[in-house]
């Protein structure tokens, strides 16, 4: 089945390091999309990729980073620089990036700093 | 500015009944798609509807329909015939252009929680 993964759901992580997010997807989908989704709100925009080897900053990109070397693979790490990293992350694809695209959505991954 | 507006942070609705849930939106874009997602407690985010901007008929899915009124820019998600099944969290989006027409990008609302009773 077509789908998009994330790994680790569950991710704990001690003030000071550095944590990566894995977002695998298998739709051949060209774009895909990094969420923070915080308690009681909707979804923000992270970063962004249209193709391999290109990425934009969304509406709040500061303290993440993001590489997209495949089209299958989105992965999003979470820096020390991130003041409040602790969210439930969502990584989304679509076909190609345009307003009539419907996003699909993998199950999230909750990141808990201790 | 706020881009996607929902008014109801939660709502109740009997089992069988219909239910509307709002939402409005801005832009000054003339392309735009508008979208209903649910997540349930698991936190999947799951397609519900869309409507694009140029769409002349409103939008519908099953037991989803989209009441697009575009002069009043509002895109109200209906449910019928509700089901125990529905309760979950309801986000509406709209999907706009940017970067001069290289990319697009997805605001979502705060969401609004219904609970479905018996």
């Amino acid at each position: 089945d077509g789908g998009i993964t994330q790994s680790p759901k569950y991710l704990f992580r001690k003030e000071g390091q550095n944590v990566t997010l894995s977002c695998e997807q298998n739709l051949n989908h060209d774009a895909m999309y990094w969420y923070r989704q915080d308690p009681g709100q909707g979804l923000r925009l992270i970063y962004y990729s249209q193709i391999v080897n290109d990425f934009q900053k969304g509406d709040i990109a500061e303290g993440y980073s993001v590489s997209r070397e495949k089209k299958e693979s989105f992965p999003l790490t979470v820096t020390s620089a991130q003041k409040n990293p602790t969210a439930f992350y969502l990584c989304a694809s679509s076909i190609s990036g345009t307003a009539f695209d419907v996003l699909t959505f993998g199950a999230g991954s909750r990141l808990t700093v201790l | 500015a706020q881009k996607i507006t929902q008014t109801q942070p939660g709502m109740f609705v009997q089992e069988k009944e219909a239910v509307t849930l709002d939402c409005t939106y801005d832009t000054s874009d003339p392309s735009y798609g508008l979208f209903w997602y649910k997540q349930p407690s698991s936190g999947e985010m799951i397609f519900l509807i869309y409507q694009g901007s140029y769409d002349q008929q409103n939008a519908t899915e099953g037991r989803y329909s989209l009441n697009f009124q575009k002069a009043r820019k509002s895109a109200n998600l209906v449910i019928s015939a509700s089901q125990l099944g529905d309760s979950a969290m309801y986000f509406c989006a709209m999907r706009e252009i940017i970067n001069t027409g290289t990319a697009s990008k997805l605001t979502f609302g705060t969401g609004t929680r219904l609970q479905v009773t018996l």
